[in-house]
C-alpha cells in the first residue's frame, strides 16, 4: 500500500463516453500529479496541482480535464477521447513542489477507448 | 532537448549482478531517480542521487554516476526473481519537481 489509491484499476470507455478517475492520497501532501503512461514511451507528465492550484499543463488536449477540489483528491475528467488515449494513467503526489520532493504513485488506471 | 535514454530488456540469471544503464542529454539536472514498477503496480522510488555524487549504496543497490558522460547506471547484487520489474531512470532539474522519464528496462530474473 503506498498511500495513493487510483479507481477504478481498469476502464474501457467509447469514443463518445464521459468517464472520470480518480485518486485519493492519505499521505498529507500538498502536490498532486497525473501521468501518463504508454507503451514504450516515456512517462509524460500532464498536470500538477500544488495546495489545489493547477500549476502545469503540459499541453494536455482539452478532452482531459483535471479537478483537485482539496489537496487529498484529484480526478481526471475524460470525454471524447480517442484511441491513442488508451494507456496507464497514473497519478502520484508528494509532500510539496521541487525536485528534492519524492514522488509517491499509485498502481494506475488501465484505460482502453474503443 | 529533454531525453532519457534506457535499454528496454535484461535478462539475468537469480544471484548475478544486474546493470541497468541510463544517458540523459540535460546537464543541468540537478537529481537522478531510479523507480521501480512491478506488475499492475505504480512506480515505487528505489533510491536517487544527487548530481554533485560519483556513487550511492544502498544494501544491495548501487547507483555510479558519470556527470561527464551523463551516464547514469543501477547494479543490483545478488538479484532475486522478486526484482523482476520495469526500471525506470529519471531526471530531475534544478528548480523543477519536473521529472523526465526514461521508457524504462524490463528486467528479468530466471531461476
Amino acid at each position: 500500500e503506498t498511500g495513493v489509491t487510483q479507481t477504478p484499476r481498469h476502464l474501457v470507455m467509447g469514443m463518445t463516453n464521459k468517464k472520470s478517475l480518480k485518486c485519493e492520497q492519505h499521505l498529507g501532501h500538498n502536490a498532486m500529479y497525473w501521468y501518463k503512461q504508454s507503451a514504450k514511451k516515456p512517462l509524460e507528465l500532464m498536470f500538477v496541482y500544488n495546495f489545489k492550484e493547477q500549476t502545469e499543463n503540459n499541453s494536455v488536449p482539452s478532452r482531459f480535464s483535471p479537478e483537485c477540489p482539496n489537496s487529498s483528491h484529484l480526478f481526471l475528467h475524460l470525454h471524447t477521447l480517442q484511441p491513442e488515449d488508451s494507456a496507464l494513467y497514473l497519478c502520484a503526489s508528494s509532500p510539496a513542489e521541487g525536485a528534492d520532493e519524492k514522488l509517491f504513485f499509485g498502481s494506475g488506471t488501465q484505460l482502453s477507448v474503443l | 532537448g529533454e531525453d532519457v535514454e534506457q535499454s528496454l530488456f535484461l535478462s539475468v540469471r537469480e544471484g548475478d549482478s544486474s546493470v541497468i544503464n541510463c544517458t540523459y542529454t540535460d546537464s543541468s539536472s540537478t537529481y537522478l531517480y531510479w523507480y521501480k514498477q512491478e506488475p499492475g503496480a505504480g512506480l515505487q522510488l528505489l533510491t536517487y542521487i544527487f548530481s554533485n555524487m560519483d556513487m550511492k549504496q544502498d544494501q544491495r543497490l548501487t547507483v555510479l554516476l558519470n556527470k561527464k558522460d551523463k551516464h547514469l547506471s543501477l547494479r543490483i547484487a545478488d538479484t532475486q526473481t522478486g526484482d523482476s520489474a520495469i526500471y525506470f531512470c529519471a531526471e530531475g532539474m534544478d528548480s523543477s519537481y519536473k521529472l523526465i522519464f526514461g521508457s524504462g528496462t524490463r528486467l528479468l530474473v530466471r531461476p
